[in-house]
């Protein structure tokens, strides 16, 4: 079976510190990922989406950015970190297929002081 | 108008009660539907799955699409205070692209 695992679960971090959130999948090849943001309200924001090693597609322009090293391995990075990034970041991945649906880690909760 | 609208609640019911969650949506190319389940601190979770109208029912769980009316529904048979949860709505077109409803909360009295 298939699972995924996202870390840490939650991030305390100054403003201006870095950042860098890490997701993995197992169970799976050739998977789709993607990086969300949920803000209370608001519902879920898709900020990143992968389908394959170093394709990435961004959503929301902003100071975050999402790198995929490895097929099952995919990263949510920030140079400088700003109170606005704090929120609930949920990764989250599909099958390869058009219409497959999505499964979510347990997010990570981060607190930009 | 918004593509995915759901009333955010919360939605307080008692205990064995029949739960109905709903959603609405504008665009008739959605052709495949799903709800999500979340828990406070949680990811959401798959709960059920579904294409094109009509009902399918996994346990306590029914899910009805109706998509004349662009109109979904979760109904939660015999409900339980483990029920209470943050209820997602989503869609999408057979894309890469879901689309989700901001969620409704839902809290089971004991």
């Amino acid at each position: 079976s298939q699972t995924i695992h996202q870390w840490p679960a939650t991030l305390v971090q100054p403003v201006g510190s870095p950042l860098s959130l890490e997701c993995t999948v197992e169970g799976t090849s050739n998977p789709n990922l993607y990086w969300y943001r949920q803000a209370a309200g608001r519902g879920l924001q898709l900020l990143f989406y992968s389908v394959g090693i170093g394709q990435i597609s961004s959503e929301v322009p902003q100071n975050l950015s999402a790198s995929r090293p490895q097929d099952r391995q995919f990263i949510l990075s920030s140079k400088k970190l700003l109170l606005s990034d704090s929120g609930f970041y949920l990764c989250a991945w599909s099958r390869g297929e058009a219409h497959s649906p999505l499964h979510f880690g347990n997010g990570t909760r981060l607190t930009v002081t | 108008q918004k593509e995915v609208e759901q009333d955010p609640g919360p939605l307080s019911v008692p205990e064995g009660a029949i739960v109905s969650l709903n959603c609405t949506y504008s665009n008739s190319a959605f052709q495949y539907f799903m709800w999500y389940r979340q828990y406070s601190r949680k990811g959401p979770e798959l709960l059920m799955y579904t294409y094109s109208s009509g009902n399918k029912e996994d346990g306590r769980f029914t899910a009805q699409v109706d998509k004349s009316s662009k109109y979904i529904s979760l109904f939660i048979r015999d409900s339980q205070p483990s029920d209470s949860a943050t209820y997602l709505c989503a869609m999408s077109k057979g894309d890469d692209k879901i689309i989700f409803g901001k969620g409704t909360r839902l809290h089971i009295l004991p």
